[in-house]
């Protein structure tokens, strides 16, 4: 089974508008880390937020929030105020277990258009 | 935040040459480094796990004696590509975890082509 599904191989936005990009994942484990990247054409991963399986608040960082619902295993990337500087790959990721050395499971992304 | 560097940022190679590709943690030490490959439009594949001091993990499909990774001091992993064919042709990128940090940082990835 797939630990990371994406299921939105493209999606479109207007501009200022705000857009949900989905993902669902699959563990057993009780601790994993949930993450979202982003990867413009230059092709650098850039971090954009994460989620602990234990934290009970979605997290946010500035226009990203995660809309973590636990019970149903996914873990959505909101974008607010969409820009045009976010067009670009958006890969979802889970890291199982609490070591720091486990490797990261990455879906198979979704591509974002911003139009103006 | 933490950067990861990758030498070279692209290379062009003849079929049956090795290259090897570099990724450097500039700030920070790394014990663990991980090996990603990317085709066009497809998400990240793991290759291999780095260790410092300790050999590659490799996942399943991955040809350790192809691509060989070294992982000698906890600033530095090589991964080589030994006789490089066509297919080889990809997106390498590489990424560093430090301690109980839980995020990877990424290098900004390498683009080899194989003539």
């Amino acid at each position: 089974a797939q630990k990371i599904t994406q299921t939105q191989p493209g999606m479109f936005v207007q501009e200022k508008e705000a857009v949900t990009l989905d993902c669902t994942y699959d563990t057993s484990d009780q601790s994993y880390g949930l993450f979202w990247y982003k990867q413009p054409s230059s092709g650098e991963m850039i971090f954009l937020i994460y989620q602990g399986s234990y934290d009970e608040q979605n997290a946010t960082e500035g226009r990203y929030s995660l809309n973590f619902q636990k019970a149903r295993k996914s873990a959505n990337l909101v974008i607010s105020a969409s820009q045009l500087g976010d067009s670009a790959m958006y890969f979802c990721a889970m890291r199982e277990g609490r070591n720091t050395g486990n490797q990261f499971y990455f879906g198979t992304g979704t591509s974002l258009t911003v139009i103006p | 935040g933490a950067v990861v560097s990758q030498h070279p940022s692209w290379v062009i190679c003849k079929s049956g040459t090795s290259v090897k590709i570099e990724c450097r943690s500039l700030d920070f030490q790394a014990t663990t480094m991980f090996w990603y490959r990317q085709f066009p439009k497809q998400s990240l594949m793991l290759m291999a796990t780095s260790n410092e001091g300790s050999k590659a993990t490799y996942e399943q499909g991955v040809e350790k004696d192809k691509f060989l990774i070294n992982h000698a001091s906890l600033t530095l992993s090589t991964l080589t590509v030994t006789s490089a064919h066509p297919e080889d042709s990809s997106f390498y990128i590489c990424s560093a975890r430090i301690g109980s940090y839980n995020e990877q940082f990424f290098g900004p990835g390498t683009r080899l082509t194989v003539l």
